[in-house]
């Protein structure tokens, strides 16, 4: 299985700003995924991270709010951009395998 | 319709029972599935890894695929307070690098 890491563990931000959060991998992986976790609720995949090209993003989720980079093969980031208390969720990095999928331990964000 | 449908609970029993999880999908493109146990705080900890029909088995946990009703279970047999967390099942069109959609997760609670 896969060791994810993710930073920050958690963060509280004020609303109309952006926060980075990191996610590093121990081996080199084709694609990177990135999850939303609203309090009390499952997740919901925001988009997909390619290497070397842009990301795929789900239905209500858009490049623009949630802007995703992949320099190489074991790191991504996730910025979460103007931010409002709506946005207050677990943010989660994943990749998968053939035997199944492994997931970073979260970062916590509070927007006020 | 959502594509994964899981009972959100919550669900208590006392600790030695055997518990029954259980989630209905509605796409006979999802081949893999999986089942995830999740701690308060915590990222998603892979359990099951399944693809055929049938069961499998690891330790106290059972992992059961019955495609052609499309139902999923995962039972926890002499079930601990430890187990205590919310359960997730998810599912995917193809083995490797895809994307996984999940159910809502049921929270489960075993009382000493």
């Amino acid at each position: 299985s896969a060791v994810i890491s993710q930073k920050p563990s958690r963060d509280i931000c004020q609303r109309g700003t952006s926060l980075t959060i990191q996610c590093q991998v121990d081996s080199q992986v084709t694609m990177m995924f990135w999850y939303r976790q609203q309090p009390g609720q499952s997740l919901t995949l925001i988009a997909t991270a390619n290497q070397g090209s842009e990301a795929t993003y789900e239905s209500g989720f858009v490049i623009d709010k949630f802007p995703i980079s992949r320099p190489n093969l074991t790191f991504s980031t996730l910025t979460v951009s103007n931010m409002s208390p709506e946005d207050s969720s677990i943010y989660l990095c994943s990749v998968t395998s053939g035997r199944g999928g492994f997931f970073g331990p979260g970062t916590r964000l509070t927007v006020l | 319709q959502k594509e994964v449908e899981q009972d959100p609970g919550p669900l208590s029993v006392p600790e030695g029972a055997i518990v029954s999880l259980n989630c209905t999908y509605s796409n006979s493109a999802f081949q893999y599935f999986m089942w995830y146990r999740q701690y308060s705080r915590k990222g998603p900890e892979l359990l099951m890894y399944t693809y055929s029909s049938g069961n499998k088995e690891d330790g106290r946990f059972t992992a059961q695929v019955d495609k052609s009703s499309k139902y999923i279970s995962l039972f926890i047999r002499d079930s601990q307070p430890s187990d205590s967390a919310t359960y997730l099942c998810a599912i995917s069109r193809s083995q490797g690098a895809q994307k996984l959609v999940f159910g809502q997760g049921t929270r489960l609670t075993i009382n000493p």
